[in-house]
């Protein structure tokens, strides 16, 4: 199984701030990576998939980069909806595997 | 607007079999753009796949649960299903149905999720 890392798994920060999260996968994944943000009590919503592209309907304050092994996703200007927790996924190969989660909270 | 609704007993005995439902709206399940899938999320912890299927009935399990789960789907009533064998407490969980678009396309479309709890 493909393993994915995220960090931090934790993130105190200010609305405004730029922030960047992390996920990094055990093994080669090319760009078959999603994101995902979760608020309490919701399903996810899906943020970027094929690891840099924004879906539809998503603020362009989100982005993401990476291939390979090390992804990242930037919030370029915290708003306060943002606050929530965030998953990457790999879509590489079976069976699907998310990371740990970050979540994100209010400095 | 596709739209996904989970269905299903939200209490299960330990060691019966969990059977849940997701029902597609405001679009087709036989299209080989998409397949579909269940994940899991215990409570306060993270997301767990545990399978997807094609509108073909092909299938994809994780490997561990597969010995467990049984995904099928009805494309007469645009239905696809998940049963869970002999269920412990560690499956006690929110179990979400969602829709994957092919080709890295990620979960775009998810359904409310319910809530399954594995109790005498």
């Amino acid at each position: 199984d493909i393993q994915l890392t995220q960090s931090p798994s934790f993130l105190s920060a200010s609305v405004g701030d730029r922030v960047t999260i992390t996920c990094r996968a055990s093994q080669g994944i090319s760009s078959y990576l999603a994101w995902y943000q979760q608020k309490p009590g919701k399903a996810p919503k899906l943020l970027i998939y094929a690891a840099s592209t924004l879906q539809s309907g998503v603020p362009s304050r989100f982005s993401g980069s990476g291939s390979g092994t090390e992804f990242t996703l930037t919030i370029s200007s915290l708003q306060p909806e943002d606050f929530a927790t965030y998953y990457c996924q790999q879509l590489n190969s079976y069976p699907i595997t998310f990371g740990q989660g970050t979540r994100l909270e209010i400095k | 607007q596709l739209q996904l609704q989970e269905s299903g007993p939200g209490l299960v005995k330990p060691s019966e079999t969990l059977s849940l439902t997701c029902t597609v709206s405001g679009g087709s399940i036989s299209s080989s753009s998409y397949y579909w899938g269940w994940i899991r999320q215990p409570p306060g912890k993270g997301l767990e796949w545990i399978g997807s299927i094609y509108y073909s009935g092909s299938t994809y399990y994780n490997p561990s649960l597969k010995s467990r789960v049984t995904i099928s789907v009805d494309t007469s009533k645009n239905q696809f299903s998940l049963k869970l064998s002999s269920v412990t407490a560690a499956d006690t969980a929110v179990y979400y149905c969602a829709r994957t678009v092919t080709y890295a396309g990620g979960m775009d479309v998810w359904g409310q999720g319910t809530t399954v709890t594995v109790s005498s």
